[in-house]
């Protein structure tokens, strides 16, 4: 049974960095498939932010690209999202997955001082 | 960015009668590998979405089969032959053949 777990800071200032965790049970990280991170303001869509591939490749969305990272910690089976200069606009439910069939619960985000 | 277009955008449906939502791309799905990385999810409230299909038509682990997808290139189908109480929520289709990946608007499908 693969399950992912989101964890990190509810509350982030403006202008500050947003960092989440995603940790991975029941799967390898290392053994294949993009790893991803999907967000989704409150009682609005779906966005796609970014997957990393095991080996370490990375995709990005082009509208947040410039203040994302996505990186893997294979020793540890997590992966872990870090988005810079965030505003209220960035207040959502953040959710890890395993590229679609897989997903954490969510965490939710809020962006205030 | 590929858009991806859902119709309706709601649905009341009647228990056991089927519903149908359309999902259009604004360009072709069709990867250079050959497959057509469309997939659709089904999101109740508070929780997170949950896979259903994938390329297209596969069903997931688990997913009863009353769910069917059907459609290529541009245009896609995702059937619920006879609707039960525990398909209400939202319906999103997404894309995974080109960067960004992009979701629909989402579907309501409510019970009448």
């Amino acid at each position: 049974q693969v399950e992912l777990q989101e964890s990190g800071p509810g509350l982030v200032k403006p202008s500050e960095t947003l960092s989440l965790t995603c940790s991975v049970s029941g799967y390898s990280i290392s053994s294949g498939y993009f790893w991803g991170w999907i967000r989704q303001p409150p009682g609005k869509g779906l966005e796609w932010i970014g997957t990393i591939y095991h080996t370490g490749s990375t995709s990005y969305n082009p509208s947040l690209e410039s203040r994302v990272t996505i990186s893997v910690d294979t020793s540890k089976n997590q992966f872990s999202l870090k988005l810079t200069s965030v505003t209220a606009a960035d207040t959502a439910i953040y959710y890890c997955a395993r590229s679609d069939d897989y997903w954490g619960q969510g965490a939710l985000v809020t962006v205030s001082s | 960015d590929i858009v991806m277009t859902q119709t309706p955008l709601s649905s009341p449906v009647t228990l056991g009668q089927p519903a149908s939502i359309s999902c259009r791309s604004s360009q072709s799905l069709v990867h250079s590998d050959g497959n057509t990385y469309l997939s659709w999810l089904h999101q109740r409230p508070g929780q997170p979405p949950r896979l259903l299909l994938y390329k297209i038509s596969d069903r997931f682990s688990g997913v009863p089969d009353r769910f069917s997808g059907s459609g290529a290139g541009t245009d896609f189908t995702l059937k619920i032959s006879r609707v039960e109480a525990e398909d209400v929520g939202i319906y999103y289709c997404m894309q995974g053949t080109h960067i960004p990946w992009t979701f629909g608007q989402g579907t309501k499908v409510e019970i009448k």
